[in-house]
């Protein structure tokens, strides 16, 4: 079975201009959630989407939106990309949403963003 | 708030045994997980804990106490290949499918 997958696998990009990064969860799951990872750093939570309604934000700026599509795939959008948006950007997939048990988040393998 | 601590490096050589620490402070507990990242590569799980007490899964093995806010992973009969970033999260009490991680400890085993 194929895992999370996303694209693209390295991004350059230069100030002020907006990127997307997208997203397909395990064949099944109906939640994605957004990760951002700074290097040296655990990843921070951006945004979780469940049945193309978003069911979480993270403390981060307007400048950071996502979407789920029917598919349950999903995107991140950046706009206005800032030298600090440089991260490796980790989407996660659970089959639903809520859950208490052990059924963890499954991440993919991310995006590396490069904002010179 | 929640905060999670954990120890940024720790060293250890081939085959010995090492505790990684994990101390969290939240506002409510819903479970705790350790996740395995090497340089470059996605998170993978490795151990999910809920309930006091010591959860054994092979080489490793993970030990939870609610009342002390506090966890550790065990890897026994290091090896190369457990060089990586070892990441302890929390679930936020508000919203389960949010994770709350610490730093991470990279790990560096010696031959």
């Amino acid at each position: 079975d194929a895992g999370v997958t996303q694209s693209p696998t390295h991004l350059i990009k230069t100030r002020g201009q907006h990127v997307t990064l997208r997203c397909s969860p395990i064949s099944g799951h109906k939640s994605v959630s957004w990760y951002q990872q700074v290097l040296g750093q655990g990843p921070q939570f951006i945004f979780q989407y469940y049945e193309k309604e978003e069911r979480g934000r993270g403390n981060f700026p307007d400048r950071f939106s996502a979407r789920q599509f029917p598919n349950y795939s999903s995107e991140l959008n950046v706009n206005a990309l800032l030298l600090g948006d440089s991260a490796l950007y980790l989407c996660a997939s659970s089959p639903i949403a809520g859950g208490l048990g052990w059924e963890t988040q499954y991440f993919g393998p991310g995006t590396r963003l490069l904002v010179l | 708030g929640q905060n999670i601590d954990q120890p940024t490096e720790m060293t250890a050589t081939e085959g010995a045994i090492v505790q990684i620490n994990c101390t969290y402070q939240t506002s409510g507990f819903n479970g705790l997980f350790w996740y395995q990242q090497h340089a470059g590569e996605a998170p993978t799980f490795l151990s999910y804990n809920v309930l006091d007490g010591l959860e054994e899964k092979g080489r490793f093995s993970s030990f939870l106490s609610r009342s002390k806010g506090y966890s550790y992973l065990l890897l026994k009969e290091l090896q190369m290949k457990d060089s990586a970033s070892y990441l302890c999260a929390v679930r936020d009490p508000y919203n389960t499918d949010k994770l709350i991680f610490g730093t991470g400890t990279r790990l560096q085993v010696f031959p």
